[in-house]
């Protein structure tokens, strides 16, 4: 068990560019989340695969936003036309097909100029 | 999920109990509280999690009032490293994983 694992751990980029961030869960954690907390609020839920299937999405991703989990192992997080206002730390978690708890990784942190 | 309050900080002694409290008032049979913590420049980290019963782990110890609309998560023996972001999560069983953090409370353990 190596935990989950984020990559990069910062990214610095320019408004309008886009980016994308890669998630590795605990292997056999059939569950993947993924969350966005900015600076002094706790993290919020943004979307949720079970296998590769994606399976709930919250209203805070917008169009410009999308995820994928491949064969159901590791998951990518991209962001389109970047702003300001994108600038938070990205977190992915995973969690066993008992699902009574999360793993979390140690985070993106993305700052957009 | 039903909402949460938590005080916003704590201090609490080294060496002493950390006592954090969280109220749940809207909390419904099937829902379970969770708690996490959060140090810095981390992600969270599961702490402990119950139904109606008291639960202890290697970590702290959860107590639900009788009437579940309140916990108190129990850290023993505070340590520095125990400073972090504690939250308080309730939810249904099944799914943990789409929950709604809240604020926290921020314990700062002090020597």
């Amino acid at each position: 068990d190596t935990g989950v694992s984020q990559d990069p751990r910062h990214k610095i980029t320019k408004r309008g560019q886009n980016v994308t961030f890669r998630c590795d869960p605990i292997s056999e954690h059939n569950r993947l989340y993924w969350y966005r907390q900015t600076l002094g609020q706790g993290p919020e839920f943004l979307t949720y695969f079970q296998n590769e299937a994606q399976l709930e999405k919250s209203r805070l991703l917008s169009d410009r936003f999308s995820a994928e989990r491949p064969k159901g192992s590791f998951s990518t997080l991209e962001i389109q036309r970047t702003e300001q206002g994108d600038s938070a730390m990205y977190l992915c978690a995973s969690s066993p097909p008992e699902a009574e708890k999360l793993f979390f990784g140690s985070g993106t942190q993305l700052s957009v100029l | 999920d039903a909402k949460t309050t938590q005080p916003p900080s704590m201090d609490c002694a080294e060496g002493r109990a950390a006592n954090l409290p969280c109220n749940h008032s809207t909390i419904s049979g099937n829902e379970y509280v969770y708690w996490y913590r959060q140090i810095h420049s981390q992600g969270p980290q599961y702490i402990i999690h119950g139904l109606k019963n008291n639960e202890t782990n290697e970590m702290a110890s959860l107590i639900i009032t009788e009437d579940r609309k309140s916990s108190t998560l129990i850290l023993p023996h505070a340590t520095l490293r125990d400073t972090a972001v504690y939250y308080c999560i309730v939810r249904g069983g099944g799914n943990a994983g789409k929950s709604t953090f809240g604020d926290g409370t921020t314990l700062t353990v002090k020597p």
